[in-house]
C-alpha cells in the first residue's frame, strides 16, 4: 500500500459525459501528479500540482482539468468524454521540491467510455 | 522533450536466473531515474531509483546501473522468483520532476 488513495476504482460512462476522479496523496506530500495509462500511449504525464498551485502540464487535453484543494487532495475532471479517453488514470504524490523526489502511485481509476 | 526507450518489451527467464532490462534517454538534463513494477490491476510500485551523481545502486536482489555518457541505465534482477513476474517501467526526470516513462517490459519467470 503506497498510502495514495484514488476513488472510484472503476467508472463506466457514456460519450459526451463528464466525470471527476479523486486522489488523496500520502500524508505530508505536497505534490500531486496525474498520469494516463493506455495500451497505445503507455504511461503519459498529464498535470502536476504543488501545494495547491499548478506546477507543470503535459499532454493534457483542453477537455480535461484538475485542481488541488487546501487539504491537498486533488480532482481530475474529464468532460465531453470520447471513446479514446478510456484508460487507467493514476495519481501519484511526492514530498515536493523541499523533500524527496520519489513518486508513489495510487491504485488507479479505470475509466470506460461506452 | 525527454524520450525514453526501453528494451526488451517481453522477457522470459528461468526461475533463479538473472534478468536485465535496458533503457536509454535523450535529455542530458535528466538526473533522476526510477524503476517501477506494475502487477496486474495495480498501480506502479517504485522498486529502486538512481540519481545522476551515482553509477550503481543495489537493494538485495535488485540493482540499477547508470551510464551518463551513453545516456543509458539498466535494471538487474538476480535469483529471480515467480513473484518477480510483472511489467517493469523505467522513467527519467529533470528537476521539474515529471516522469517520462519507457514503454514497459513484461517479465515472466518460468518455474
Amino acid at each position: 500500500d503506497s498510502g495514495v488513495t484514488q476513488t472510484p476504482k472503476h467508472l463506466i460512462t457514456a460519450t459526451g459525459q463528464r466525470v471527476t476522479l479523486r486522489c488523496s496523496p500520502r500524508s505530508g506530500d505536497l505534490s500531486v501528479y496525474w498520469y494516463q495509462q493506455s495500451l497505445d500511449q503507455g504511461l503519459q504525464f498529464l498535470i502536476q500540482y504543488y501545494n495547491g498551485e499548478e506546477r507543470a502540464k503535459g499532454n493534457i487535453l483542453e477537455r480535461f482539468s484538475a485542481q488541488q484543494f487546501p487539504d491537498l487532495h486533488s480532482e481530475l475532471n474529464l468532460s465531453s468524454l470520447e471513446l479514446g479517453d478510456s484508460a487507467l488514470y493514476f495519481c501519484a504524490s511526492s514530498p515536493g521540491t523541499s523533500g524527496g523526489r520519489e513518486q508513489f502511485f495510487g491504485p488507479g481509476t479505470r475509466l470506460t467510455v461506452l | 522533450g525527454e524520450n525514453v526507450e526501453q528494451h526488451p518489451s517481453t522477457l522470459s527467464v528461468q526461475e533463479g536466473d538473472s534478468a536485465v532490462i535496458k533503457c536509454t534517454y535523450s535529455d542530458s538534463a535528466s538526473n533522476y531515474f526510477p524503476w517501477y513494477k506494475q502487477e496486474l490491476g495495480k498501480g506502479p510500485q517504485l522498486i529502486i531509483d538512481i540519481r545522476s551523481n551515482v553509477g550503481e545502486k543495489k537493494d538485495q536482489r535488485i540493482a540499477v546501473t547508470l551510464n551518463k555518457t551513453a545516456k543509458h541505465f539498466s535494471l538487474h534482477i538476480t535469483e529471480t522468483q515467480p513473484e518477480d513476474s510483472a511489467v517493469y517501467f523505467c522513467a527519467a526526470s529533470t528537476f521539474h520532476e515529471k516522469l517520462t516513462f519507457g514503454t514497459g517490459t513484461r517479465l515472466t519467470i518460468i518455474p
